[in-house]
């Protein structure tokens, strides 16, 4: 089976910086996605990692260590408005996403 | 205009009925996804298809059937619904571009089954 695991919420300050993990465990590897997703709303795309190292985008970095089963979303100089979940979600082949089950991210002033 | 357009955006239900609901895309993708959200559990996948002809069950198939109509057309049925079929519904949509395919989601369909 597919297991992929990530804090169920974090709490973090309006301007600070905050690290999601996600670690996984699945069948095969191509490709680790982290979506952005408000209450209510659709997930959105924030960033994909199918090599190790760190992908930087805006406030937004992503980093993978394939052989540790390991990812972390990093968002920077945090906003009220990035209050929501994230979603990590590997592609353990080119068919299927398999998500995490969601960190929801408090920001307060 | 939204991308992955999904009908109806809320359905209440009563146990046994058949429901269906309905996903669009202009996008121009082949490949059309339905998961379904619930607390705590994040989006599982139901079914998805590759193109027209291709029909594939996801984690959590049981219960459900999907219908391919066109390339932009893709809808989920409940034959007959159950209370824990209650959840948040997502249709999605990718495109191969290499490696870096990705989903696009509907707004979803909150349904309830009573």
């Amino acid at each position: 089976g597919q297991n992929i695991d990530q804090p169920t919420e974090m709490t973090a300050t309006e301007g600070a910086i905050v690290q999601i993990n996600c670690t996984y465990q699945t069948s095969g590897f191509n490709g680790l996605f982290w979506y952005q997703q408000h209450a209510g709303e659709a997930p959105t795309f924030l960033s994909y990692n199918v090599l190790d190292g760190l992908e930087e985008k805006g406030r937004f970095s992503s980093f993978l260590s394939r052989s540790k089963g390991y990812s972390y979303l990093l968002l920077k100089e945090l906003q009220m408005k990035d209050s929501a979940s994230y979603l990590c979600a590997v592609r353990p082949n080119f068919n299927k996403f398999y998500f995490g089950s969601g960190t929801k991210l408090n920001v307060k002033p | 205009d939204a991308d992955v357009t999904q009908t109806p955006r809320n359905r209440i239900t009563k146990t046994g009925k058949r429901i269906m609901l309905e996903c669009s895309q202009t996008k121009g993708h082949d490949r059309m996804y339905w998961y379904r959200q619930d607390p705590g559990l994040g989006l599982r996948l139901i079914y998805y298809s590759f193109d027209v002809k291709d029909i594939n069950k996801g984690e959590i198939s049981d219960g459900y059937s999907v219908s391919r109509q066109a390339q932009a057309k893709f809808s989920l049925s409940l034959e007959s619904a159950i209370p824990n079929q209650t959840a948040l519904y997502f249709c999605a949509t990718s495109d191969r571009q290499g490696g870096r395919e990705k989903l696009f989601f509907g707004s979803g369909t909150q349904l309830s089954v009573l």
